[in-house]
């Protein structure tokens, strides 16, 4: 059974501070890895996607990606308030969206 | 407007009656997929398809059935409904392959089973 972990929270950041949310997986071959954004009572949707090792930026959203250490992250720099949610880390054994494994998910809560 | 769109919104039934919970998308998508998410638990696959007539089980398929019989359907099917399914219901559809698929998910169907 493939399991992806995340701290749950909630994790309170400052405003204007970076967030850092953390992800560990347990099956080595997995190929893609992603991140999903999802406010309470919404559904989730997609804010990062990475598959190589390294870091993958996009605005105020970096995600890194470490598979020898079965690691990925993703940091928010300049936390706004609206970046408060609760963050899915969702990982999949190919480079496609079959089978994807999600994480329970880490609430975040940026204080004003 | 790509969407993806379920329905009910909400549904309040009694263990042993039959339902089925529609998932329709407009962007003609291959892959489509049911999740269900619980407090604790997160989002869990139940069933996935990766085209028409095509479906393969996920982690959480008990109790539970799907069709694909076209390509913008994929209803899921309670034949026998039990109050352990009841949950937070996600249609997502995506197209299969090439890097950096976006899921696109449906509002959600609030289940609860007396």
């Amino acid at each position: 059974q493939k399991e992806v972990e995340q701290n749950s929270g909630p994790l309170s950041v400052p405003e204007g501070a970076i967030a850092s949310l953390n992800c560990t997986y347990s099956d080595r071959v997995s190929q893609s890895f992603f991140w999903y954004r999802q406010y309470s009572g919404k559904s989730p949707e997609l804010i990062m996607s990475i598959y190589s090792n390294g870091d993958k930026e996009d605005g105020r959203f970096t995600a890194q990606l470490n598979k020898a250490s079965q690691y990925v992250s993703l940091l928010i720099r300049d936390s706004q308030p609206s970046d408060s949610a609760t963050y899915l880390c969702a990982v999949g054994n190919n480079f496609g969206n079959e089978k994807l494994t999600f994480g329970t998910g880490t609430r975040l809560t940026i204080i004003p | 407007e790509a969407q993806v769109t379920q329905n009910p919104r909400y549904l309040i039934t009694v263990t042993g009656k039959k339902l089925t919970v529609t998932c329709s998308q407009n962007m003609n998508h291959e892959y489509m997929s049911w999740y269900r998410q619980d407090p604790g638990l997160g989002l869990r696959q139940i069933y996935y398809s990766m085209n028409v007539e095509v479906t393969d089980k996920g982690d959480v398929p008990e109790g539970y059935k799907v069709s694909r019989k076209e390509k913008r359907n994929f209803p899921l099917i309670l034949e026998s409904p039990s109050p352990n399914q009841t949950s937070l219901y996600f249609c997502a559809s995506s197209t299969p392959r090439g890097g950096g698929e976006k899921l696109f998910f449906g509002s959600g169907t609030q289940l609860s089973v007396l």
